[in-house]
């Protein structure tokens, strides 16, 4: 039982490139989130999904897109680096969102 | 006003020493609430869920005030390991989403 895994942890970026993080759990949870953290700041809601195939915007989504075709994966994508999308995300999942949220380890991605 | 807010500290502690960190919620239909702890550059884990009643665990005592949209954390006997940055966390206006404070750095020092 991994949990939820992120890939990669350290991406460096140029402006205007493309990527994907990945996000992956294997405890069957419905709810699963992507968030990101500035330094010294707190967690912002980039994108959710209540299930496979359904997925909504949270506080800071553009620049962002995200897809959920099965209940394990949820991946986040950048189409078009910019310097303020420097920061570390994090993607969590839970059972139930009144419930504890399990993240995984962060992705650090700096865009230069 | 921001949905969750935390004192902004830094909290600096010697061993041994009680701290409280306080944490207000503007959302009045927010049920349920949670400490989360956070280590330098880790991802976040839950400290404990916060019930109405209040709860302990070990040394670390939650409190809730629903009137006053309060929610406390109290840390006895402090130890270095401790030292780390607490998140209040409460739902929002949505049910699927929580929202979660910016969070109150600690350093406990020998």
């Amino acid at each position: 039982n991994a949990g939820v895994t992120q890939t990669p942890k350290f991406r460096i970026l140029k402006i205007g490139q493309s990527m994907t993080l990945q996000c992956a759990q294997d405890m069957n949870h419905n709810y699963m989130y992507w968030y990101r953290q500035d330094p010294g700041m707190g967690l912002k809601l980039i994108y959710y999904s209540v299930g496979a195939g359904i997925t909504d915007k949270g506080e800071v989504p553009n620049g962002y897109n995200v897809s959920r075709s099965t209940t394990e994966d949820f991946p986040l994508r950048l189409e078009l680096a910019a310097p303020s999308q420097t920061s570390v995300y994090f993607c969590a999942s839970t059972p139930v969102p009144a419930y504890e949220q399990y993240f995984g380890p962060g992705t650090r991605l700096t865009v230069t | 006003r921001k949905e969750v807010e935390q004192d902004p500290g830094p909290f600096n502690v010697p061993e041994g020493a009680t701290v409280a960190f306080n944490c207000t919620y503007s959302n009045s239909a927010s049920q349920s609430f949670f400490w989360y702890r956070q280590d330098c550059r880790k991802e976040p884990k839950l400290l404990m869920s916060v019930y109405s009643s209040g709860n302990e665990d070990g040394r670390f005592t939650a409190q809730l005030n629903r009137a006053s949209q309060y929610i406390s954390l109290l840390i006895r006997d402090s130890k270095l390991s401790d030292s780390a940055t607490y998140l209040c966390v409460a739902t929002g206006t949505s049910y699927d989403k929580v929202i979660f404070g910016p969070g109150t750095s600690l350093s406990v020092i020998p």
